[in-house]
């Protein structure tokens, strides 16, 4: 179903860029991709979600692939507080997100480590 | 700013009790969601709704039922709770193009 396939964990320096990968070869047409983080002792936050072009926002950019099969989710400069489990996930069921019924299946994501 | 507020942070229980896991957001959108976060295993979803008295199991319902009476409000229920239950209970809501999501209630069954 909506299986994505991420690192289990990832080290960065501070200050330095982060490019943390996901496959999703099974993504149909439609699905948005979707990047969440969770900040420990927190829950879930968005960080970002794209199509098919790559995206920029204030948190983060999403380069996705031209076939779609995976996407990269850029931390420019990583802090230390950015260290969280970052989720890469899509609409269960094929379902756009931007569907009435969409929901969101979430892997186990990776752990990013950020040191000083 | 878009809330979510889930009844309790930390949450104990004894075996066989009926527990009630309660969520309030403030922002009248239709999808309410339950999940449960355990070591290795990520989020796993329990529930969903879509809207007021409609409902729809995730990928491990078994052991839960859960309650939407109102718009604003959706209940996760353990009939009977069981160790196996001791877990991080998320609830979310998806609004557009984002989901937000409650503090959690760490329940542990004894």
């Amino acid at each position: 179903d909506a299986k994505t396939t991420q690192p289990n964990s990832m080290e960065s320096n501070e200050e330095e860029p982060v490019h943390l990968p996901c496959n999703h070869s099974t993504i149909s047409g439609t699905d948005y991709i979707h990047w969440y983080r969770q900040l420990p002792s927190q829950g879930p936050e968005y960080v970002i979600h794209g199509l098919t072009s790559n995206v920029n926002n204030r948190m983060a950019s999403l380069a996705i692939a031209e076939d779609r099969k995976s996407s990269t989710l850029i931390l420019h400069r990583a802090t230390l507080r950015d260290a969280a489990v970052y989720y890469c996930i899509r609409p269960a069921r094929g379902l756009n997100y931007g569907g009435s019924q969409g929901n969101l299946i979430f892997g186990k994501g990776t752990k990013l480590s950020v040191k000083p | 700013d878009v809330k979510v507020t889930q009844s309790s942070r930390y949450l104990v229980k004894r075996t066989g009790e009926k527990v009630f896991l309660e969520c309030v957001q403030d922002m009248d959108h239709e999808n309410m969601f339950w999940y449960r976060q355990d070591p290795g295993l990520g989020l796993r979803l329990i529930y969903f709704s879509y809207d007021v008295k409609m409902k729809e199991k995730g990928d491990i319902p078994e052991g839960y039922s859960v309650s939407r009476e109102k718009k604003e409000r959706f209940s996760l229920i353990l009939e009977s709770a069981s160790t196996n239950q001791t877990s991080m209970y998320l609830c979310a809501i998806r609004a557009d193009t984002e989901a937000f999501f409650g503090q959690g209630t760490r329940l542990t069954v004894v």
